[in-house]
């Protein structure tokens, strides 16, 4: 069956960076893309970027471009979300998903990161 | 960006009546293709979303058949037949057509 499993909570400083892993089984990694989308608290979904699995293209959502970089590695079907400079605004639920043609259908467990002093 | 908006925000509703939530796009959401990329999604509380429906009517499987998508261009419904306690929860509708990809601002479904 499809699984994403994420990374653990996440605890970091202003300034700081973190970058969540989200490892994919159950179908073949490089056939499907990979879109991430956080959820700060009480709020509703964002979509953050998309990662094309069998060629590392990316779209990223204009208001963290410069800040963030998707990448993944094939040889272990796993992506990953790496985000820079924290501000306590990046507070939320970081979830990745599976994409197939224009939808996602499978999404991870979600990874909470909380960026505090 | 295209901007996605729900009506209502909030939906009470008794259990076994039916309910609708409303999504609006700010650009027609037909591709070249042809196809339509318009997504619902249900987040109960405490969980990950989850996939309902996909181009606008395609139910995933193991979703009742309680729940139904419909509409076109940029007007689109989400159609619950009889409310029941398990879908409390919010949805979101999400358009896949233009980057970058955008969703609702959600409608949270409560029982009366």
């Amino acid at each position: 069956q499809v699984q994403l499993v994420q990374s653990g909570t996440e605890v970091k400083k202003p300034g700081a960076s973190v970058k969540v892993s989200c490892r994919a089984s159950g179908y073949a990694f490089n056939r499907y893309g990979i879109s991430w989308v956080r959820q700060a608290p009480g709020q509703g979904l964002e979509w953050m970027g998309w990662i094309g699995t069998h060629n590392g293209e990316t779209h990223y959502a204009q208001k963290i471009q410069g800040r963030v970089t998707m990448t993944t590695d094939t040889s272990t079907s796993t992506a990953y979300m790496e985000l820079r400079s924290l501000t306590s605004d990046d507070t939320a639920v970081y979830y990745c998903a599976r994409e197939t043609w224009g939808t996602v259908d499978f999404w991870g467990q979600g990874t909470q990161v909380t960026v505090s002093s | 960006d295209v901007v996605m908006t729900q009506s209502p925000v909030s939906l009470p509703v008794t259990l076994g009546q039916p309910a609708s939530i409303s999504c609006r796009s700010s650009q027609n959401l037909v591709y070249t293709d042809g196809n339509t990329y318009l997504n619902w999604f249900q987040q109960r509380p405490g969980q990950s979303p989850r996939r309902l429906i996909y181009k606008v009517s395609n139910r995933d499987s193991g979703v009742p058949d309680r729940f139904s998508g419909s509409g076109s261009g940029t007007d689109f419904t989400l159609k619950i037949s009889r409310v029941e306690a398990e879908d409390v929860g919010v949805y979101y509708c999400m358009q896949a057509k233009n980057w970058p990809w955008t969703f609702g601002q959600g409608t949270k479904v409560e029982i009366k």
